[in-house]
């Protein structure tokens, strides 16, 4: 089973739509996870942390399932410049990048 | 702008070339770190450095030669490196090395083609 795994899309999105992503971690002692945005041929941005409460920045949703062993982030409203891979990093003993999901917001 | 600054953003060289891709942070971090970034395959680590001293080397090919003269600023030295070393490199570097939810903050990549 991979450390960090994704679906990598891509997503195809109207605007306006609502969509989810998931990523799943096989190291059930990981302590910190975060939502990094990589646009095409640029460097990856923090998105947001994921916490356990859950947490939400705007139109963007991040949750956490420990039990499970899962992270999501819900976009809503989608918007054309959503557009970009979204990247699932777990940090445990070391940080493990997932491949990233690929989003593509369709006018 | 994230406050770290990579050169050059392109990079083309032949296997028998010598190369030196550079990064500098201007974040008072501690940590710095060296990326690679294939086609479809997840960032790989490749070297860390903590207060300039090389914590983690992730069994990187010798033909990759990491240096940190302080806290600011990293250089990846290149020689005879072959065609499938083509990815893109990314320098970030955090606050601290790994510590709680320590936040990576990238520069833009070195885009490097190898002939």
């Amino acid at each position: 089973r991979k450390e960090v795994e994704q679906d990598p899309g891509p997503f195809n999105v109207p605007e306006g739509a609502t969509v989810a992503f998931n990523c799943t971690y096989s190291n059930s002692a990981s302590q910190s996870f975060f939502w990094y945005r990589q646009d095409c041929r640029k460097e990856p941005k923090l998105l947001m942390s994921v916490y356990s409460s859950g947490n939400e920045d705007g139109r963007f949703t991040a949750q956490l399932n420990r039990a499970s062993q899962y992270i999501s982030l819900l976009i809503r409203d989608s918007k054309l410049s959503d557009s970009a891979t979204y990247l699932c990093v777990v940090e445990g003993q070391k940080v493990t990048f997932g491949t990233g999901t690929k989003l593509q917001v369709i006018p | 702008e994230t406050g770290v600054t990579q050169t050059p953003r392109h990079l083309v060289m032949g296997m028998t070339n010598k190369k030196s891709l550079k990064c500098e942070q201007h974040l008072g971090h501690n940590a710095m770190y060296w990326y690679k970034q294939s086609a479809k395959k997840p960032l790989e680590l490749m070297f860390v450095y903590n207060f300039k001293e090389q914590t983690e080397n992730n069994s990187v090919p010798s033909r990759f030669s990491p240096e940190c003269p302080n806290s600011s600023h990293l250089f990846l030295h290149l020689h005879t490196l072959q065609p499938e070393d083509s990815a893109l490199y990314l320098c970030a570097s955090s606050q601290d090395f790994w510590g709680e939810e320590e936040k990576l903050f990238f520069g833009s990549g070195t885009q490097l083609s190898v002939l």
